[in-house]
Order: C-alpha cells, then sequence, then structure tokens
C-alpha cells in the first residue's frame, strides 16, 4: 500500500523557518517525481513545488520562490519542504503528493498524505 | 494562470438522489481535468482524471463529462460516504490549478 506520511508542521513566527518532512513506502520512491501542496484553512488547493526522480529539477510557485527549497533524499525514502521568511498567508496544511503525467507536462495528483500544519502568527 | 470556477460552492442533496458539480476553466484545457474528493480531516483522494476516467477504486456511480470549457461531475445516487468536498484541478497548463470546491452536504 503506497502510504506518504507528513510530518514537521508548527506554530512559528512571521519570518521563521520550518523544515517539513513526507516519509513515503509502498512504491519506488526514487522512481518518482514529488510534490508540496497546501491549502488554507476554509480555502482551495495550491500546488507548491515538484521535484524530479534524482532531485536535478525543481518547480515552485511564484509565492514561495527564493522562500522555500523541495528536496529529496532517496536513500531514506523521504521528501522535504525548507521553509524560510515565513509569512501570515503561508499558513495551511501541506500535503505531500506523488505526481501524474497523461499526455501534458502538468500533473495531477496520487495519492496524497494526511497533512500537517503549518500556523504562520505572532 | 487557468482559473476554475466550480459551482455551486454548496449542495444539499439527500441520500439516493443524484448530483451535479461544475467545474469552469478560464480557457480551453482539452480533457485535462482531475477531480479529487476530500473528507473533513482527511487528505484529497482522486477520483478521476482525464475528464472522464474513473481512477482505480472509484465506483461507477461517479462520472465525468466536459463540453468546451465546461466540465460535470455527476454522482448518480448519493451514498452516505459521497458527502464531502469535490474539487477539480487542470492539467493543461503550466502551474497546476484547483477550483475552490463544491460541498455536497446532506439535506
Amino acid at each position: 500500500e503506497v502510504q506518504l506520511v507528513e510530518s514537521g508542521g508548527d506554530l512559528v513566527q512571521p519570518g521563521g523557518s520550518l523544515r517539513l518532512s513526507c516519509a513515503a513506502s509502498g512504491f519506488p520512491f526514487s522512481g518518482h517525481w514529488m510534490s508540496w501542496v497546501r491549502q488554507a484553512a476554509g480555502k482551495g488547493l495550491e500546488w507548491v513545488a515538484n521535484i524530479k526522480e534524482d532531485g536535478s529539477e525543481k518547480y515552485y510557485v511564484d509565492s514561495v520562490k527564493g522562500r522555500f527549497t523541495i528536496s529529496r533524499d532517496n536513500a531514506k525514502n523521504s521528501l522535504y519542504l525548507q521553509m524560510n521568511s515565513l509569512r501570515a498567508e503561508d499558513t495551511a496544511v501541506y500535503y505531500c503528493a506523488r505526481p501524474t503525467w497523461g499526455s501534458t507536462n502538468v500533473n495531477w495528483f496520487d495519492p496524497w498524505g494526511q497533512g500537517t500544519l503549518v500556523t504562520v502568527s505572532s | 494562470e487557468i482559473v476554475m470556477t466550480q459551482s455551486p460552492a454548496t449542495l444539499s442533496v439527500s441520500p439516493g438522489e443524484g448530483a451535479t458539480l461544475s467545474c469552469r476553466a478560464s480557457q480551453t484545457i482539452s480533457s485535462n481535468l482531475a477531480w479529487y474528493q476530500q473528507k473533513p480531516g482527511q487528505a484529497p483522494r482522486l477520483l478521476m482524471y482525464g475528464a472522464s476516467t474513473r481512477a482505480t477504486g472509484i465506483p461507477a456511480r461517479f462520472s465525468g463529462s466536459v463540453s468546451g470549457t465546461e466540465f460535470t461531475l455527476t454522482i448518480s445516487s448519493l451514498q452516505s460516504e459521497d458527502f464531502a468536498v469535490y474539487y477539480c484541478q487542470q492539467y493543461n497548463y503550466w502551474p497546476p490549478t484547483f477550483g475552490q470546491g463544491t460541498k455536497v452536504e446532506i439535506k
């Protein structure tokens, strides 16, 4: 069974940093791109970042470029999101997800982890 | 960025009745649309991709269609486990974008 388990969410002050982790199991992690998607309370879903199988390509939504860094450790079957210079608007549940492609170069997501809550507040 | 607009925001339906959810794209996205179901406190679950292809394990009472930029998710006879929030997501243009969701609640 494919499982994605996030951790690391916490309450952090504006301008602070946090590192999220996602432990993957049940599939060949090193053979798949991975993603982070977030959801602010009562709001919709927003794609945050993608990383290639070997970590050589990374893509970010404009609002987090220069502040967030996606990375992975294939030996540990783990995905990470380093979040710096956090803002109130980054407050959300952050989901780890596995992207899937059809005939385009844009992906959908399946499956998703249960999420970890990041709250940015003083 | 492609804007996805879902309607209605909330749909009240009695168990056993059908439900029709809409999702409109701001530009043509072919059939490159996915639907997700999210229950309270849970992660989103993929229901459908390619506008009308059910994901693994999704029951046949869920169906999808497209006409131009208008996408429809139909649930033929709502079961108790179907009351949830449904999101659409386009994957034709970068970046992938989601609609704001339709909540299907018990009438």
